[in-house]
């Protein structure tokens, strides 16, 4: 069954520094990979996905996320961050068939310092 | 121009209580879910449909029961409510294809808290 880590629970950063949050899953083929992110009192907002191919993807504001598979790692990106980023973020695996399931991992939270 | 709704947004009740929440969704989808998502944020798929008809019943007590009218609605329906089961429960939608599945489309939630 496939599993996902995010091991950060909460991270800060000061607005406009740069953002990494990490994100390790098990699968046993190729996986799909998310991230999604959800603001406060909010649903889930789809971020970006990776299926195949160029393993660097870009998403919705301003993030990209990178597919290592040697390291089984799937990594949220962005440049600068925005206050408006402040919220939890959740990486995610997909698996093909038995009802195209989303694993979600534990989130981490975002905190953005002014 | 909600794409996906759900109500109520809150619901406060007491154990035993039989109680349901209502999700509607407006994106012509194939696919429906609901999730739980405990007071530690994790996410739990608990059901998913597809035109009607049930595709993930994942290991949940059958005092939970989802049931879909058409393919726009999925309600979901709690029998004697337990104090366990206070969460905040997500509806989302999809469309059935191998990639456009996982693009889930989530609804603001429904908090359920069981005193």
């Amino acid at each position: 069954a496939q599993s996902v880590t995010q091991p950060d629970i909460h991270i800060t950063v000061s607005e406009g520094a740069s953002l990494e949050l990490r994100c390790n899953y098990s699968y046993g083929a190729t996986p799909y990979l998310f991230w999604y992110v959800q603001s406060p009192g909010q649903g889930l907002q789809l971020l970006l996905k990776y299926f195949s191919g160029d393993t660097l993807v870009q998403g919705i504001k301003g993030f990209e996320a990178e597919f290592k598979r040697s390291q089984s790692s799937f990594n949220l990106r962005k440049p600068s961050v925005h206050w408006s980023d402040a919220a939890e973020y959740f990486c995610a695996v997909g698996a093909w068939g038995g009802g195209n399931k989303l694993t979600f991992g534990t989130g981490t939270q975002l905190k953005v310092e002014l | 121009d909600t794409a996906v709704s759900q109500t109520p947004k809150y619901l406060v009740t007491q154990m035993g209580n039989d109680k349901s929440i209502k999700c509607e969704q407006n994106l012509g989808h194939d696919t429906m879910y609901w999730y739980k998502q405990d007071s530690k944020k994790f996410l739990k798929i608990m059901f998913s449909y597809n035109n009607k008809e049930l595709i993930i019943n994942e290991t949940v007590p059958n005092r939970f029961s989802p049931k879909s009218p058409d393919k726009a609605h999925l309600n979901l329906h709690i029998n004697s409510l337990e104090l366990g089961d206070s969460a905040v429960y997500f509806c989302a939608s999809s469309q059935q294809d191998r990639v456009s599945s996982y693009e889930q489309y989530f609804g603001p939630g429904t908090r359920l808290t069981v005193t």
